[in-house]
């Protein structure tokens, strides 16, 4: 099973709101990723958990708050989100974050976020 | 800069067409590969990938990749593609040398390859 689940599917919200992103896996996998996929773009990496630390922050703007409270769950929590950051929001997993060693990344759905 | 090129941005072929998809990168030393595809509305799947080995992979639906070192390309390939192959295809890169990318899977632009009935 490589199945890593996302909620909610879609997502509207105002630029005051603050609302979270949620994903889920149970394949035991130690290292989580959050990447931003606009529309016809390749995804974009923005966080990379490990072993439920955070290992990876691409320089995201604090509006974007990640959160790992276990390991099979990662959080991504919105607050005062601008148009911009209308997109697709992919969450990714990994038996481990590849230490010389080969990884695959298996994603999920993503949530896709409108920000109006 | 480093990066992971995806030459064709856009691919129309008939049914029963052969394919071939370009991807080349500029990063050093041992790299693990990735073809990953893009349903329209659906999520990121991976097709195929190469860490290490024989140099031809053969992944999920007929797809199959050749890593060749010396050009730096994992050109992704397929002998008679249906209209169900209609979708966006990433190849992905993962420079497995530690330090600063762990975890860090670099992507190319993406192409759509639309297959016309």
């Amino acid at each position: 099973d490589t199945e890593v689940t996302q909620t909610p599917k879609h997502l509207v919200m105002g630029m005051t709101n603050k609302k979270s992103l949620k994903c889920e896996q149970h394949m035991g996998h130690r290292a989580m990723y959050w990447y931003k996929q606009k529309a016809k773009k390749p995804p974009e990496l923005m966080f990379v958990y490990s072993y439920e630390k955070l290992s990876i922050n691409e320089s995201v703007p604090s509006r974007f708050s990640p959160e790992c409270p276990n390991s099979s769950l990662l959080n991504l929590h919105l607050h005062a989100l601008q148009p911009e950051d209308s997109a697709l929001y992919l969450c990714a997993s990994s038996q481990d974050l590849g230490t010389l060693s080969q990884e695959t990344q298996y994603f999920g759905p993503g949530t896709r976020l409108l920000v109006l | 800069a480093q990066s992971v090129s995806q030459h064709n941005h856009h691919v129309i072929l008939s049914e029963a067409a052969s394919l071939e998809l370009g991807c080349n990168y500029s990063y050093g030393g041992t790299v693990n590969l990735f073809w990953y595809v893009q349903y329209p509305g659906q999520h990121l799947q991976l097709l195929l990938k190469y860490f290490s080995g024989d140099p031809l992979v053969k992944g999920i639906k007929g797809f199959e990749a050749e890593f060749i070192k010396s050009k730096f390309s994992f050109n992704l390939r397929k002998p008679s593609v249906q209209w169900s192959d209609t979708a966006e295809y990433f190849c992905a890169v993962n420079p497995s040398r530690g330090g600063s990318t762990l975890g860090r899977l670099y992507f190319g632009r993406g192409t759509q390859l639309t297959v016309w009935p």
